[in-house]
């Protein structure tokens, strides 16, 4: 079946410092969609990416997605403390009618 | 609005009982999907519900049911628990049953089996 891997499992950073996780599929990916949850909280959407090559901004944060729609990644530039938490990807294979969640880049910021 | 709500919020069942978590979407959302998250990983799918119909199954054990109501609402019900049904549930509603939607995920239920 799909299988959506993400490296790395954690990463621990200097406030000020960038981050980036890496999303990727085993099967080329109809979306995929990027997820951040807090500490003790529920995963929360925040982008959806379609296109190949797409790339997309909001604020610090720049989400890519790969030529071959089979891979992502989320970079963070200059991190901040309330960016800690764990990001997800969640990638949609639509022969399979579902979307596949990778197991997430715990994010650790210190000040 | 009131985002996506569950109940109950942690729930403590012994091996072989049986439970029914709850879940109630956003207002307007027809889409109700199932997620266990387990300590550590990502949330794995379990049933998606979109106008009370079955959309999609996850590779989960028929123990696994679900439900939704004409108010699409929506229940999970778990049989016979075991030790490894130990997770956060977590109830995710989106506007329609289309799989790029994005999805609205509630605080979970937290079930712990002794």
């Amino acid at each position: 079946g799909q299988q959506v891997m993400q490296i790395p499992q954690y990463q621990h950073v200097q406030e000020g410092e960038d981050f980036t996780t890496y999303c990727n599929s085993s099967t080329t990916l109809s979306n995929i969609q990027w997820y951040k949850q807090r500490p003790g909280g529920h995963p929360v959407f925040l982008i959806q990416l379609v296109k190949s090559g797409e790339v997309k901004k909001q604020k610090r944060l720049t989400f890519q997605f790969g030529e071959a729609k089979k891979n992502s990644s989320l970079h963070i530039t200059a991190t901040q403390t309330t960016d800690v938490g764990t990001y997800f990807c969640a990638g949609l294979n639509t022969n399979a009618g579902k979307s596949t969640f990778g197991d997430g880049t715990t994010l650790t910021v210190k000040p | 609005d009131a985002g996506v709500t569950q109940s109950p919020t942690h729930l403590i069942k012994t091996r072989g009982q049986h439970v029914t978590l709850r879940c109630s979407p956003i207002s307007g959302h027809k889409s109700v999907s199932w997620y266990q998250q387990v300590l550590g990983q990502g949330p794995q799918f379990i049933f998606q519900y979109y106008e009370k119909e079955e959309r999609g199954r996850g590779n989960f054990p028929d123990r696994f049911s679900a439900r939704q109501f004409p108010n699409y609402s929506s229940e999970l019900n778990v049989n016979a628990l075991l030790l490894g049904d130990s997770a956060l549930y977590l109830c995710a509603s989106s506007f329609s049953g289309v799989s790029n939607q994005p999805q609205h995920f509630g605080d979970g239920t937290r079930l712990s089996i002794l």
